[in-house]
């Protein structure tokens, strides 16, 4: 129940395309799902997050889409580019303890030219 | 800058030895975390502390100490009871732990540990 499960495991997208990576949890306690992201040889950074009081949440070309019923969420990167490559990790947590992440095993992205 | 170091980047472990990691943050943050990255897989927390003097285990703390004695400070030891020790290790603060508008957390660079 505490599992977050993402996929894919590793995404090839070319310049300009969307970007699209999936999550999935079974916990209905949990209320707080972030993305992060983690460049080579660094720390992860927060990209954006979600609660399950909303269905869609945007910023810039990132947006997080959360269905409650199915029990899942995803990111889109709308008009992906090469400095998007990276590895991205979904999250969740419960109780306003944010800090206290489940993480998804990670999706490697690489946008080509 | 505001921000977490972790030092050193790169550490080498022989058999039965004990090592600590060390993490410092100047964001004047409550909490801080110790979190596991292994290839391939997510993040697993490993210690926890929301104040001074104060600690948590996470959800893979076995062979894993760490102290809290100034709110700057949170040093994580491998000891040898952790027969698995190689993997990378990330740093986190965050502002308070149980509010919802300081749940950002802030990642230092990590530390890249492994068994001679």
């Amino acid at each position: 129940q505490q599992q977050v499960k993402q996929s894919p495991q590793s995404l090839i997208v070319q310049k300009g395309g969307i970007s699209i990576i999936n999550c999935a949890y079974e916990n209905t306690a949990f209320d707080y799902f972030p993305w992060y992201q983690q460049f080579p040889g660094k720390g992860p950074a927060l990209l954006i997050a979600i609660r399950p009081d909303v269905s869609e949440k945007k910023e810039g070309r990132f947006t997080i889409s959360f269905n409650k019923s199915a029990k899942q969420f995803s990111l889109h990167i709308m008009d992906s580019q090469p400095g998007d490559s990276a590895t991205y990790f979904c999250a969740a947590s419960k109780d306003n303890q944010g800090g206290k992440l489940i993480f998804g095993q990670g999706t490697e992205l690489s946008v080509k030219p | 800058d505001g921000g977490i170091t972790q030092s050193p980047k790169y550490l080498f472990r022989k058999e039965g030895q004990n090592v600590t990691l060390s993490c410092e943050q100047n964001l004047n943050h409550d909490a801080m975390y110790w979190y596991r990255q292994d290839p391939g897989q997510g993040l697993r927390l490993i210690y926890y502390s929301q104040i001074v003097n104060d600690f948590q285990k996470g959800d893979i703390a076995e062979g894993y100490s760490v102290s809290r004695e100034k709110k700057e400070s949170f040093p994580l030891t491998v000891t040898s009871a952790q027969k698995n020790p190689t993997a990378f290790y990330l740093c986190a603060s965050s502002a308070r732990m149980g509010e919802r508008s300081n749940e950002k957390l802030f990642f230092g660079s990590g530390t890249q540990l492994s068994v001679l």
